[in-house]
């Protein structure tokens, strides 16, 4: 998995409580991304981040924030879990993503269920 | 494992035959485009990327293949194995965007 580990691989909770969900890189990429995977809509990305404190909006960013304070580290974190946020999510990284000499690394996925 | 898709389109093979998954991608600026392979449990694994300046590119097995005219792309897996069952996903990245943009997938079945 490219030097990518998400924490927690698993997670119940319920619904209006808040959840963090945390991706470590140890590549050095700059760039790192958040995607949610469901049934029928493949992968949507959520945010990403080019940079220290530097992150932008996906094509599903409501509902969701994101923090990166340090290059290793990528939060997820749903202010207030709701049952449609219940998915599997990824985190990613890449080096450039723009020159197309690069690709993005997945990591192993969380599985969060909301209830 | 997940579930990656509830109706996927699904590809079976005889093991040992050639396999080829095709995608059709949305955006014509698009200019550079990978393949994926996702088992179950696991997260998408990188197999092969080709930039729009190209229409063919090799690796190991796997020959990817672009037509921009008709905007498809597509995947040819050399002498399938069991271990190349899993779903197969091709994404797209545009001329303005750090941004991948996924197919829905296509899930390849190897027979024995």
């Amino acid at each position: 998995d490219a030097g990518i580990t998400q924490s927690p691989r698993h997670k119940v909770t319920e619904t209006g409580t808040p959840v963090t969900l945390r991706c470590h890189q140890t590549e050095n990429h700059r760039y790192m991304y958040w995607y949610r995977q469901d049934p029928g809509h493949g992968l949507r990305l959520i945010h990403y981040s080019y940079g220290v404190k530097d992150t932008d909006k996906g094509e599903v960013s409501d509902g969701y924030s994101v923090s990166r304070s340090k290059t290793e580290d990528f939060l997820l974190t749903l202010e207030s879990a709701t049952s449609s946020q219940t998915s599997v999510y990824f985190c990613a990284i890449g080096t450039s993503g723009r020159t197309g000499t690069d690709t993005q690394y997945f990591g192993p996925g969380t599985r969060l269920t909301v209830l | 494992g997940e579930s990656v898709g509830l109706h996927l389109p699904t590809l079976s093979v005889q093991e040992g035959d050639n396999s080829i998954i095709n995608c059709a991608y949305s955006n014509s600026a698009s200019d550079y485009f990978i393949w994926y392979k996702q088992e179950s449990g696991k997260g998408p694994q990188f197999i092969i990327d080709i930039r729009s300046n190209m229409d063919k590119r090799q690796g190991q097995r796997v020959t990817v293949l672009l037509n921009k005219t008709v905007k498809h792309l597509s995947l040819q897996i050399a002498a399938t194995q069991p271990g190349d069952s899993a779903v197969y996903f091709c994404a797209e990245m545009g001329d303005s965007s750090y941004k991948l943009i996924f197919g829905s997938g296509t899930r390849l079945l190897v027979r024995p």
